[in-house]
């Protein structure tokens, strides 16, 4: 079936430091993806998103690429803040109304 | 800026009870959603809503669940009979067409507890 896959957290790093968020997929056909991030209190938040294979998504200092022969969208910052701290969810869509998520990364950004 | 808002942040319920899950979509849009995450587990897809009826549906999305929009501005979840199995964050959200690449906007969810 189609699923997501990403990293277990939760992921602490300084401020600063470069983050890397997991992320796989598998899909039966050619799905868009996206990287929400919900901090704390608030709903999930679009951060990027990417409709085809090789495109990148940027927003914030955050990209993720497509990539189809890996089925991978890895979110990546090169230097992360406190303000950064909050919960990463990767997510597909295959053409319908439904968003599939992964489990979520929660991430901790120390001063 | 427009939210998904919803209410209330926190319901604890017996089993066998009926709860009401509310949320306001942000005024313009037109399709609604439900989405729900047992803790620890994935974000996943209840129903969607456009035009007064449901146009998809989860198999976990049973005759237990019914959704309404009430009036012109409410979207409701309804549990008929809980179960403790329907512990979950509770997520509403609305987009403003039904484009796969269109954001949906996403409340910051209820916390269901089913005693």
């Amino acid at each position: 079936g189609n699923s997501v896959t990403q990293m277990e957290g939760p992921v602490t790093l300084s401020e600063e430091a470069f983050l890397t968020i997991n992320c796989t997929y598998t899909a039966t056909g050619y799905p868009s993806l996206f990287w929400y991030v919900q901090y704390p209190g608030e709903g999930l938040q679009l951060l990027l998103k990417a409709t085809k294979a090789d495109d990148k998504g940027s927003n914030k200092g955050f990209e993720a690429t497509y990539r189809k022969e890996t089925t991978s969208f890895h979110l990546e910052k090169g230097s992360v803040q406190v303000s950064d701290s909050a919960v990463y969810f990767c997510a597909l869509n295959l053409g319908t109304y439904k968003y599939i998520f992964g489990t979520g990364t929660r991430l901790k950004v120390l001063a | 800026e427009p939210e998904v808002t919803q209410t209330p942040s926190h319901q604890v319920t017996q089993m066998g009870q009926e709860v009401i899950l509310r949320c306001v979509p942000i005024s313009n849009h037109l399709y609604f959603y439900w989405y729900r995450q047992i803790l620890g587990q994935k974000v996943e897809f209840l129903v969607s809503f456009y035009n007064n009826e449901i146009s998809e549906k989860s198999e976990i999305f049973d005759d237990q669940f019914s959704v309404e929009r009430p009036d012109g501005s409410n979207f409701t979840l309804k549990i008929r009979s809980t179960k403790l199995e329907d512990s979950a964050m509770y997520f509403c959200a609305s987009s403003n067409t039904g484009q796969v690449t269109n954001e949906q906007f996403f409340g910051p969810g209820t916390r269901l507890t089913v005693l």
